[in-house]
């Protein structure tokens, strides 16, 4: 079975502009988790969403939005980049919300 | 809100020797643990998991863990270390009520020294 794929690996823009992250999860996992991780902050919290629902939101800017679709595929959108939003962004996805979840290898995003 | 605390930065260990990485946690009810092992520019990798019942837990290449309710507890170990074990080491944790998503923690750097 695939594993979990994030597109794309590496990204670079430059502040003011937006970018939009994709996860494809695990064929029949239906719950699908966005995660930034930096040195400083380690790994934060983004967003969940089981069945095209939010079901939960981390404590991030109204930049940082999210949907997921009908096949489970997940995207997530960064208005307005700035500097502090170089990161590793993580993907995971699972079966539900109560099982392990299973990352992606991340999108690497540089702001400059 | 649930939350996890690694206190150790870094865990130096010898090769051969056992290998222990803490964590404990703070969640309203019942809690789901997980132990997550990340390698240089990869993603997470799950280790193993607490839900219910043995409160001794075996995971993934030899790694165990020990579900320790009145400490509020979960321990990594490995009773005997590998050089290909350094890595950074994630504890977390998921409640079974509310507010359910997953609290990580900042995460301990294993070095195994040959």
């Amino acid at each position: 079975k695939a594993g979990v794929t994030q597109t794309p690996r590496y990204l670079i823009k430059t502040r003011g502009q937006q970018v939009t992250l994709s996860c494809s999860p695990i064929s029949g996992h239906r719950s699908v988790s966005w995660y930034q991780q930096t040195p400083g902050q380690g790994l934060q919290f983004l967003f969940e969403y089981f069945s095209e629902t939010q079901r939960n939101k981390g404590n991030f800017p109204g930049r940082f939005s999210g949907r997921q679709f009908s096949n489970s595929r997940s995207e997530m959108n960064v208005s307005t980049l700035e500097l502090g939003d170089s990161a590793l962004y993580l993907c995971a996805s699972s079966l539900t919300a109560a099982w392990e979840q299973y990352f992606g290898p991340g999108t690497r995003l540089t702001v400059t | 809100a649930q939350s996890v605390a690694q206190p150790e930065d870094q865990v130096n260990v010898a090769e051969g020797n056992p290998l222990t990485v803490k964590c404990t946690y703070s969640v309203s009810g019942n809690p789901y643990l997980f132990w997550y092992v990340q390698y240089p520019n990869r993603g997470l990798q799950f280790l193993l998991k607490y839900i219910t019942g043995d409160n001794l837990v075996k995971g993934s290449y030899g790694f165990e863990a020990e579900f320790n309710k009145s400490q509020t507890s979960f321990h990594l170990k490995k009773p005997s270390a590998l050089v290909s074990d350094s890595a950074l080491y994630f504890c977390a944790v998921r409640g079974f009520y509310g507010n359910n998503r997953l609290a990580f923690g900042k995460g301990n750097q294993v070095v195994v020294i040959p």
